[in-house]
């Protein structure tokens, strides 16, 4: 089954944007995933589901700030006009029959 | 409004059992596979255990097979995670999550509740 990898932890100032990696394992490039967000202190928020080919579908009232992207094995998650609640942990997480496996999250920090 | 609430959190003994529970609402629960997934103190998300929509398949992390049950109850709403023989390192905040409609990602979550082992 995949590993999907992810640095642990990021930064980027209030108002910019940000852009957030997940990589597939080799021999998964083409795997769907999804971005889950957590805030801290509270349960994970569905943000996405990101194909292969860049196209995604948001979860209800998820902001437009919010889009993602892939390239080959990469999965991307990029927020723009960054704000303070945006400060969170996300993770990457794939599946296949018979399983599920998140990424190791990365915790983002609004400066 | 879609809502997932867990309920039956407890500390307990390594060697003992609990049973968690998982309310859904707003949703056709019988139209969804239903997941357990659990995070240790500190630590990042673990998948724990999936059923499908009509309970007929069961999948489990390797760490919990032989030890946990998933099982749900369609005219409840409801979906189980029956724990036994826990251990230390399965203390965690569980959470139930509902699997997409057209592929397995979870794309409702619940607040989730916690399981202390010592």
């Amino acid at each position: 089954q995949p590993v999907l990898t992810q640095s642990p932890s990021a930064s980027a100032s209030l108002g910019a944007s940000v852009k957030l990696t997940c990589t597939l394992s080799s021999g998964h490039s083409t795997n769907a995933i999804a971005w889950h967000q957590q805030q801290p202190g509270r349960g994970p928020r569905f943000l996405m589901k990101l194909n292969s080919d860049g196209s995604h579908d948001k979860g209800d009232g998820i902001p437009d700030r919010f889009s993602g992207s892939s390239s080959g094995a990469e999965r991307y998650l990029t927020i723009s006009s960054l704000q303070s609640e945006d400060e969170a942990d996300y993770y990457c997480q794939t599946w296949g029959t018979g399983f599920r496996v998140f990424g190791g999250g990365t915790k983002l920090t609004v400066l | 409004e879609l809502q997932l609430v867990e309920s039956g959190g407890v500390l307990v003994h390594p060697g003992g059992s609990v049973t968690l529970s998982c309310a859904a609402s707003g949703f056709t629960f019988r139209g969804h596979r239903m997941t357990w997934v659990r995070q240790a103190p500190g630590k990042g998300l673990e998948w724990v255990a999936t059923i499908k929509q009509d309970g007929s398949v069961k999948d489990f992390v390797d760490s919990v097979k032989g030890r946990f049950t998933i099982s749900r109850d369609n005219a409840k709403n409801s979906t189980y995670l029956q724990m036994n023989s826990l251990r230390v390192e399965d203390t965690a905040v569980y959470y139930c999550a509902r699997d997409g409609s057209d592929d397995w990602y979870f794309d409702v979550w619940g607040r989730g509740t916690l399981v202390a082992v010592s």
